[in-house]
């Protein structure tokens, strides 16, 4: 079954800094969903990925999808406490959207 | 357009008791999925409906049981709980198609004592 590995597990970033989140597929990608997620709630929908190098932005946050890679990067550009959350990459594995286990994501003023 | 509507938001339950969980999914979705949440796990797909019928099934006990009513709405059910089944259940919604985008709710928070 197709597994998802996000890093870090964790980030803490002092506000205005950039970051990268990284999600490693054990098999091929063939599309690639991010998600937020704040403590306890549900998860919002940020963006999909679905061709090999494409490319997303929403706002600061920019998604790329490398297939060869079986990887996708998410980077915040001048984070701000509003981009504190869970994020969750998901991808398509035996027809169920399968998840990492999430990277917690800090903002310090 | 109503997202999806998930109740109770929180509940409490002792050992041994049982529980069910609502779901209204956005109109026009025909599709629930629901999922469990816990710190160690993270996110485990449950299981999936589909006009009415179970599609997919994720590796969860029989104890852990769905169903989807014919306006899409689904609940899902987990009998002799157990103090394991602490966790945050997430229903998410589609139009059904194997790619196509979940949309969540908030989720159902449950504590079992």
């Amino acid at each position: 079954s197709q597994e998802l590995e996000q890093s870090p597990q964790s980030l803490i970033v002092q506000e205005g800094k950039n970051l990268t989140i990284n999600c490693t597929s054990s098999k091929t990608l063939y599309g690639l969903y991010w998600y937020k997620q704040k403590y306890g709630e549900g998860l919002i929908f940020l963006m999909m990925l679905q061709k090999g190098g494409e490319e997303k932005s929403h706002e600061k946050i920019t998604a790329k999808l490398d297939e060869k890679k079986q990887q996708s990067s998410l980077h915040i550009t001048a984070s701000q406490p509003s981009h504190a959350g869970i994020y969750l990459c998901g991808a398509f594995g035996a027809q169920k959207l399968v998840f990492g286990q999430g990277t917690r994501l800090t903002i310090n003023p | 357009k109503a997202g999806v509507t998930q109740t109770p938001r929180y509940l409490i339950k002792t050992r041994g008791q049982q529980v069910t969980l609502s779901c209204s999914p956005i109109s026009g979705h025909r599709s629930v999925s629901w999922y469990q949440q816990t710190p160690g796990q993270g996110l485990q797909f449950l299981f999936e409906y589909f006009s009415e019928t179970q599609r997919n099934k994720g590796n969860f006990p029989g104890r852990f049981s769905g169903r989807q009513f014919s306006n899409s709405r689904s609940e899902m059910n987990v009998s002799t709980l157990e103090l394991g089944d602490s966790a945050l259940y997430l229903c998410a919604s589609s139009t059904g198609g194997f790619t196509g985008e979940l949309f969540f709710g908030e989720g159902s928070r449950l504590t079992v004592l």
